[in-house]
């Protein structure tokens, strides 16, 4: 079967670093996504992982171990805006659909 | 810039009665995708075209089915609205070809009543 594992919910505080964990168990694999979705929007792109290793684009960066089924995603210098739901997705073959996590909220305080 | 749009952002329906979903892209994308959203459940994958005409079950078909008549739209349809299918409702398309980003449109927030 397919599962995608993330924490439900995890707070934390301005200008604070957040890692948030996905673990995955698929029957295929290719490549890792990162969605971030604010609330009653829709959910947009942050990054994309197929080999392993860490991605950095800016405050987000986003780490990859293919042999362990694990990624985080980090994000660094927190803002209030940065509340949002992450949304974890595993590519099992290209051309196809992703698999989706149940989302990790993120909530930012000051 | 991809633009995904969807015909409603909120829409009430009565039990029973036959809903159409319109979403349409201006990429030339050649996947297209349906997804419900509820809470603590996630996206969830209804179904999906890879081309004109073409469809694939995805993982909650039931109750619902899809038409693509044209590669930019793809349409979702309840056959006879039940209570359970009160959800957000997630298009997405992308290109093919590869693993490649999905992009979203706003969602329908569909309420049955």
């Amino acid at each position: 079967g397919q599962n995608i594992d993330q924490p439900t919910e995890m707070t934390a505080t301005e200008g604070a670093i957040v890692q948030i964990n996905c673990t995955y168990q698929t029957s295929g694999f290719n490549g890792l996504f990162w969605y971030q979705q604010h609330a009653g929007e829709a959910p947009t792109f942050l990054s994309y992982n197929v080999l392993d290793g860490l991605e950095e684009k800016g405050r987000f960066s986003s780490f990859l171990s293919r042999s362990k089924g694990y990624s985080y995603l980090l994000l660094k210098e927190l803002q209030m805006k940065d509340s949002a739901s992450y949304l974890c997705a595993v590519s099992k073959e290209a051309g196809t659909a992703l698999i989706f996590g149940k989302g990790t909220t993120l909530s930012v305080s000051s | 810039d991809v633009k995904v749009t969807q015909s409603s952002r909120y829409l009430v329906k009565r039990t029973g009665e036959k809903v159409f979903l319109e979403c349409v892209q201006d990429m030339d994308h050649e996947n297209m995708f349906w997804y419900r959203q509820d809470p603590g459940l996630g996206l969830r994958l209804i179904y999906f075209s890879y081309d004109v005409k073409m469809k694939e079950k995805g993982d909650i078909p039931e109750g619902y089915s899809v038409s693509r008549e044209k590669k930019e739209r793809f349409s979702l349809i309840l056959e006879s609205a039940s209570t359970n299918q009160t959800s957000m409702y997630l298009c997405a398309s992308s290109a093919s070809g590869g693993t490649y980003e999905q992009y979203f449109g706003p969602g329908t927030r569909l309420t049955v009543t």
